[in-house]
């Protein structure tokens, strides 16, 4: 059973198109996160999404757009598509909880490899 | 979150234990360090974490130091499998909070 699924795998397309990538978690979490990981292999989170709220925005041109219809989905949907938005992006799930003692391990997915030409 | 320092690359033979420091001086009282890997093309991994303790669990140890200002993950018999990105991140309990990944090191394990 996979816990943290994305779709499509890769995705090759040209500049200045739209395209979406979708992220789906069978954990029954409650918050979701995209990351983008670039060529030179830095990890750096884009968003975060508790109970379909949006509660991180890195920073993210407006371009990219999470969209979560429910706990279990966060998609992202990137407009207009540059050279520089080639990346794996990772769509990742946790449980968090509020407590000040509490532990969150966060679940990663498999990565979608991100081409535009 | 604290800032956390690792060596860029090591080496280790496989069977034997790979022991990957990490330096995190600034780190605050309430501030946990965790441990994830990146296998070459896979998502991130979390391995295990800790406050103050040391702790150990299926995949790996993890030793702290006394006044928290550094900590060793081991791998106790590294297979060519754990050849890996490895890092590690300090982290405040609770809330909404992301992982803040670094540079991480790089181990390869080698026949």
């Amino acid at each position: 059973d996979t816990a943290v699924s994305q779709t499509p795998k890769y995705l090759v397309t040209q500049m200045g198109n739209d395209k979406s990538i979708k992220c789906e978690q069978n954990l029954g979490h409650d918050t979701m996160y995209w990351y983008k990981q670039d060529s030179k292999k830095f990890l750096k989170i884009m968003f975060s999404y508790n109970n379909k709220e949006l509660i991180i925005n890195e920073t993210v041109p407006n371009r990219f757009s999470p969209k979560s219809p429910d706990k279990a989905h966060l998609n992202l949907h990137i407009n207009s598509l540059e050279l520089g938005d080639s990346a794996v992006y990772f769509c990742a799930s946790s449980q968090v909880g509020l407590a000040a003692t509490h532990q969150e391990t966060q679940y990663f997915g498999p990565g979608t490899r991100l081409l535009v030409l | 979150d604290a800032k956390t320092t690792q060596p860029t690359s090591m080496d280790c033979a496989e069977g034997r234990a790979a022991n990957l420091p990490c330096n995190h001086s600034t780190i605050s009282g309430n501030e946990y360090v965790y441990w994830y890997r990146q296998i070459h093309s896979q998502g991130p991994q979390y391995i295990i974490h800790g406050l103050k303790n040391n702790e150990t669990n299926e995949m790996a140890s993890l030793i702290i130091t006394e006044d928290r200002k550094s900590s060793t993950l081991i791998l106790p018999h590294a297979t060519l499998r754990d050849t890996a990105v490895y890092y590690c991140i300090g982290r405040v309990p609770g809330g909404f909070q992301k992982l803040v990944f670094g540079t991480g090191t790089r181990l390869l394990v080698s026949p």
